[in-house]
């Protein structure tokens, strides 16, 4: 059973620093392009960043870029979010989502339960 | 940047109905599109991919349809399990979303 477990989610103070981690489990991690998905309080989904399955490719909407760092560790089944330099409009509930195991990104076929970021002071 | 449209933002229907859901990408996307639905406090769920292809496990009242930058998102009977958001979602480049499409009551 293929299953995603995030963690690492909680409070923290604008301008400070979050790390996220997705462990997976039931499918050949290796093999797939993996997914961050972030949403806001009653908004909708936002797509936040890929990685490859060798981790080579990496890409990131605008809005984080240069601020947060897609990574894998393919010996280990996990999947990170490294987030600097939050800000309130980071809040979010942030999902790891298997994609694509091709050379496209693909489909989200499967999606972990998601863990809860918020931004505060 | 590929920007996902969806129509409508929300739509009220009964048990039975037939809802049709619409996604314009700004740029052709091919077939790559996909169609999620989640549930309030839920992850979402993937029902087609690849514009027409049912997920594995999805009841076969959901259709797909398109290509290229008109999408549409068919459900020919509407079940009480079906209120939900519904989401689009381009794969060609990255993976933007639709605004989601509201069915409720």
């Amino acid at each position: 059973e293929v299953q995603l477990v995030e963690s690492g989610g909680g409070v923290v103070q604008p301008g400070g620093s979050l790390r996220l981690s997705c462990a997976a489990s039931g499918f050949t991690f290796s093999s797939y392009w993996m997914t961050w998905v972030r949403q806001a309080p009653g908004k909708g989904l936002e797509w936040v960043a890929n990685i490859k399955q060798d981790g080579s490719e990496k890409y990131y909407v605008d809005s984080v870029k240069g601020r947060f760092t897609i990574s894998r560790d393919n010996a280990k089944n996990s999947l990170y979010l490294q987030m600097n330099s939050l800000s309130v409009e980071d809040t979010a509930v942030y999902y790891c989502a298997r994609a694509g195991s091709g050379t496209m990104i693909g489909k989200n076929d499967y999606w972990g339960q998601g863990t809860l970021v918020t931004v505060s002071s | 940047d590929i920007q996902m449209t969806q129509s409508p933002s929300s739509l009220s229907a009964s048990v039975g109905d037939r809802v049709t859901i619409t996604c314009r990408a700004s740029q052709s996307i091919s077939s790559y599109l996909n169609w999620y639905h989640q549930k309030p406090g839920k992850a979402p769920k993937l029902l087609i991919y690849a514009a027409s292809s049912l997920q594995s496990g999805v009841p076969s009242r959901f259709s797909g349809s398109g290509s290229g930058t008109d999408f549409t998102l068919t459900i020919s009977s509407l079940q009480p399990e079906d209120f939900a958001t519904y989401y689009c979602q381009q794969s060609y480049t990255t993976g933007t979303f639709g605004q989601g499409t509201k069915v409720e009551i």
